[in-house]
């Protein structure tokens, strides 16, 4: 089956660095992506990765290993409004979108 | 601005009704979707549109119809045979190709009782 896993929920505290983990097995891959959700609003794009290694973008970056089948998120000097929850969602074969169910992050002052 | 609207933010219906959700963008985005979001579950795939006049089934159809007379606009019909319909509602859309992004309205919560 297809399935994809990230932790529920992870606090950090403001200023420093938070790194969320999703790892994927799909039938076929097309590529991950990473969403951004405040509580009881759209979730927004933050990055696509489809080949191996880092994509940095500002205060984010998203890593990819298509061969372990692993992907995280790297959150850099964490601010306040960073508290919200990180989807994960991996293309498959058909392109139909798998999701994870979401990672809660909490930052602390 | 350009983005993608739902109305209303928070429906509440009583159980047996039919009740419709409203999506409109202003993107020109030829593709549009309706997830539903369950807490604790990943998002899950009701209907999706590729083009005007058509639409397929997602994992989660049973329950639910849709229409995509103008580019802009699919709305979604909440039926009462679905069997659990109190959720999270979110409409996409994105240009169509196949790895690009998604971009999502605010949601609508539908609460049935």
């Amino acid at each position: 089956g297809q399935n994809i896993d990230q932790p529920t929920e992870m606090t950090a505290t403001e200023g420093a660095i938070v790194q969320i983990n999703c790892t994927y097995q799909t039938s076929g891959f097309n590529g991950l992506f990473w969403y951004q959700q405040h509580a009881g609003e759209a979730p927004t794009f933050l990055s696509y990765n489809v080949l191996d290694g880092l994509e940095e973008k500002g205060r984010f970056s998203s890593f990819l290993s298509r061969s372990k089948g692993y992907s995280y998120l790297l959150l850099k000097e964490l601010q306040m409004k960073d508290s919200a929850s990180y989807l994960c969602a991996s293309l498959d074969s058909n392109y139909q979108l798998i999701w994870g169910a979401g990672t809660k992050l909490i930052i602390k002052p | 601005d350009g983005g993608i609207t739902q109305s209303p933010k928070y429906l509440f219906r009583k159980e047996g009704q039919n009740v419709t959700l409203s999506c409109e963008q202003n993107l020109n985005h030829d593709a549009m979707y309706w997830y539903r979001q369950d807490p604790g579950q990943g998002l899950r795939l009701i209907y999706y549109s590729q083009i005007v006049n058509d639409f397929q089934k997602g994992d989660i159809a049973e329950g639910y119809s849709v229409s995509r007379e103008k580019k802009e606009s699919f709305p979604l019909t909440v039926t009462s045979a679905q069997k659990n319909p109190t959720a999270f509602y979110l409409c996409a859309s994105s240009i169509g190709a196949e790895n690009s992004p998604l971009h999502f309205g605010n949601g609508t919560r539908l609460t049935v009782t």
